[in-house]
């Protein structure tokens, strides 16, 4: 079974600076995608970006990028120019292509102080 | 468009009452989800549908039970509640590609007393 690690249960920024959020995961596949989702207090899960495991380059959104190390299977996710908007509940997850499940990190609680 | 929608989204149980709640998604997604999410954890997948008249287990399907009887609707049963089943409830679906990302609902708030 896949594991995904957030070693990171909380992290805080000043606005409009950069933060970095770490996820790990663990498995032996060669066909899966990796997703970060967005949870705000309204409880909505938000997809923020996605990566394919195939492809080597980092997957962008806007202010929000990562960096994909898959031999380290590594999956940080890069929030530029902080907004108080970005606060929120930040979960990694895995997508395993043969098991077709989603499985999730235990999430990072980010904080934007003004 | 809706998107999404779980109902109802809060309720509170007795210890051994049973309870249904209902999924519906406007997308034509095959793909539907059941997830519970605990304080501390992210969300875990209880079960799952590759499409309509199909189900599977996910991690942790103990005290669940579910059908997908329409495509457009999947039904999660709680057949006697046990307060270890206090969680919020999230529904998702998909389109049948692994790339496609899962659309969520805004979940169930769920109390066993």
């Amino acid at each position: 079974a896949q594991t995904v690690t957030q070693s990171q249960p909380e992290m805080s920024v000043q606005e409009a600076e950069t933060v970095t959020l770490s996820c790990t995961y663990d498995t032996s596949e060669s066909d899966y995608y990796l997703f970060w989702y967005k949870q705000p207090p309204s409880r909505q899960m938000i997809l923020v970006i996605r990566q394919e495991a195939y492809k080597q380059q980092n997957a962008t959104e806007n202010r929000f990028s990562v960096n994909f190390q898959k031999a380290a299977k590594s999956f940080s996710l890069k929030i530029s120019d902080s907004q108080l908007g970005d606060a929120a509940m930040y979960f990694c997850a895995y997508y395993s292509g043969s098991a077709r499940q989603l499985t999730f990190g235990s999430g990072t609680q980010l904080t934007v102080l003004p | 468009n809706a998107g999404v929608t779980q109902t109802p989204k809060f309720r509170v149980l007795k210890t051994g009452q049973s309870m249904t709640l209902l999924c519906a998604q406007d997308m034509n997604h095959e793909y539907m989800y059941w997830y519970r999410q605990d304080p501390g954890m992210g969300l875990r997948l209880i079960h799952y549908s590759v499409g309509e008249g199909t189900t599977a287990k996910g991690e942790v399907p103990d005290g669940y039970n579910v059908s997908r009887l329409k495509k457009q609707n999947f039904l999660l049963g709680l057949e006697s509640a046990a307060p270890s089943q206090t969680s919020v409830y999230f529904c998702a679906s998909s389109y049948g590609y692994s790339y496609q990302p899962q659309h969520f609902g805004d979940g169930t708030r769920l109390s066993i007393l």
